[in-house]
């Protein structure tokens, strides 16, 4: 079990559909991070939100579009995505965006596009 | 973007201590140097960091070089549960508190 939860584990849509993947934490952490991972690759990072505010968008496509609605929840909305977008997409949290603050991880939700 | 190199792939037996080497020769000053591993069907572990001394914790100890350009580190007896994708990631502030994951070690652990 880890304390940064996505939901849902897995998810199937079609190109034009509209979607989003929820993380949640209640650590009291305030940095919040999602990551794209294909399989067999590293984690690629997306997204950073610090004190609920966009602070990384590292070049991600517009169909792939953050939320940070409080300090406990990050949502990533998806919307006409293309099928090499299908791989793990990771959220982490950590106490703040210090370097010396570790990352918690949850297990990611699977996202297959079709 | 601060990079490390990892090998491809170890493998240990079990109940033996394990040397999981890393290289970063471009650190900066301030970059930290963090630890995760990730089992199958999971998301990324955290193991371990440390800056400049060496560190342990209940999981590992990590070994950091004098001159700051590698790291090792050391499971001290390896189990079956400990076979995973180990990655050595320097945290640095470049325009972004980022992480960067490198491609990480896959270790294996024989019984």
């Amino acid at each position: 079990d880890t304390e940064v939860t996505q939901t849902p584990k897995h998810l199937v849509m079609g190109m034009t559909n509209k979607k989003s993947l929820k993380c949640e934490q209640h650590m009291g952490h305030r940095a919040m991070y999602w990551y794209k991972q294909k399989a067999k690759k590293p984690p690629e990072l997306m997204f950073v939100y610090s004190y609920e505010k966009l602070s990384i968008n590292e070049s991600v496509p517009s169909r792939f579009s953050p939320e940070c609605p409080n300090s406990s929840l990050l949502n990533l909305h998806l919307h006409a995505l293309q099928p090499e977008d299908s791989a793990l997409y990771l959220c982490a949290s950590s106490q703040g965006q210090g370097l010396g603050s570790p990352l918690h991880f949850g297990n990611g939700t699977r996202l297959t596009v079709t | 973007d601060a990079k490390t190199t990892q090998p491809n792939s170890m493998e240990s037996n079990e109940e033996e201590p394990v040397h999981l080497p890393c290289n970063h020769s471009t650190i900066s000053g301030t970059d930290y140097i963090h630890w995760y591993r990730q089992l199958p069907s999971q998301g990324p572990e955290y193991v371990i960091h440390g800056l400049t001394s060496n560190v342990n914790n209940r999981m590992a100890s990590l070994a950091i070089a004098e001159d700051r350009k590698s790291s090792t580190l050391i499971l001290h007896r390896a189990t079956l549960r400990d076979a995973a994708v180990y990655y050595c990631i320097l945290r640095a502030y470049t325009g972004g508190f980022k992480t960067i994951f490198g491609a990480g070690t896959r270790l294996f652990v024989k019984a």
